[in-house]
């Protein structure tokens, strides 16, 4: 069966670039979360799209932003980076914005050095 | 408000000696609760959940959770650990009926399996 599918797997960036990570959902999903995990933390989350529009917002820094097109799909995009942006950037998929059971991509591993 | 709290940062248990792995939620509504696994430098992956049918939530790899209104516990079993079960642990929270469409995360607990 499909999963959510994120690229790239892992992305190694300077100080002060940029970085685009993509999420595609599982087929038919309208919902999309992203989250940010650091070493050794548990997921914080960070944004949520629904049909397109943003449906709600967690702890992302002004200097990340995110979207999601007209097949659904998904991009984080993280100007600037810092030091402390490294962490595992999970997206999940879900059907419907009153919640099911969200499946989760592998995640895209960002170091930025 | 949603939460959920992961009683425990550190399970060790012996292999072939049950688990207990403990989670408490806070739920204005209906909640859905969910576990998931993360292998080291793997994704998440769904054990179980809970969406309002049955109280005990049979799982993947002989683990099952029961979930029990009235102590908001959902808390997650295996009868006899398995060397392969070492990972972290997440336990999740959604509120059915809520406009906000977060998925809470407790802080995890890692397991370790001794041989």
């Amino acid at each position: 069966a499909a999963g959510v599918i994120q690229s790239p797997r892992h992305l190694i960036k300077e100080k002060r670039e940029t970085a685009t990570l993509k999420c595609y959902p599982i087929p038919r999903h309208d919902t999309v979360y992203w989250y940010q995990q650091g070493p050794g933390q548990d997921p914080q989350f960070l944004i949520s799209f629904y049909e397109k529009m943003q449906s709600d917002k967690g702890s992302i820094p002004d200097r990340f932003s995110a979207q999601q097109f007209s097949d659904y799909h998904s991009e984080l995009n993280m100007s600037s980076l810092e030091l402390g942006d490294s962490a595992l950037y999970f997206c999940a998929s879900s059907s419907g914005q009153m919640n099911t059971e969200a499946f989760f991509g592998q995640g895209t591993r960002l170091t930025v050095v | 408000a949603q939460s959920v709290t992961q009683l425990d940062s550190h399970v060790s248990v012996s292999e072939g000696t049950p688990v207990l792995l403990r989670c408490n939620y806070s739920s204005s509504y209906s909640p859905s609760l969910f576990w998931y696994v993360q292998h080291p430098n793997k994704g998440l992956q769904l054990l179980l959940k809970y969406t309002s049918a049955a109280t005990l939530v049979k799982g993947i790899n002989g683990f099952e959770a029961e979930f029990k209104k009235s102590e908001t516990s959902f808390h997650l079993t295996k009868p006899s650990a398995h060397m392969s079960d070492a990972a972290e642990y997440f336990c999740v929270v959604t509120d059915r009926y809520s406009s906000a469409s977060k998925i809470i995360f407790g802080s995890g607990t890692r397991l370790s399996i001794r041989p």
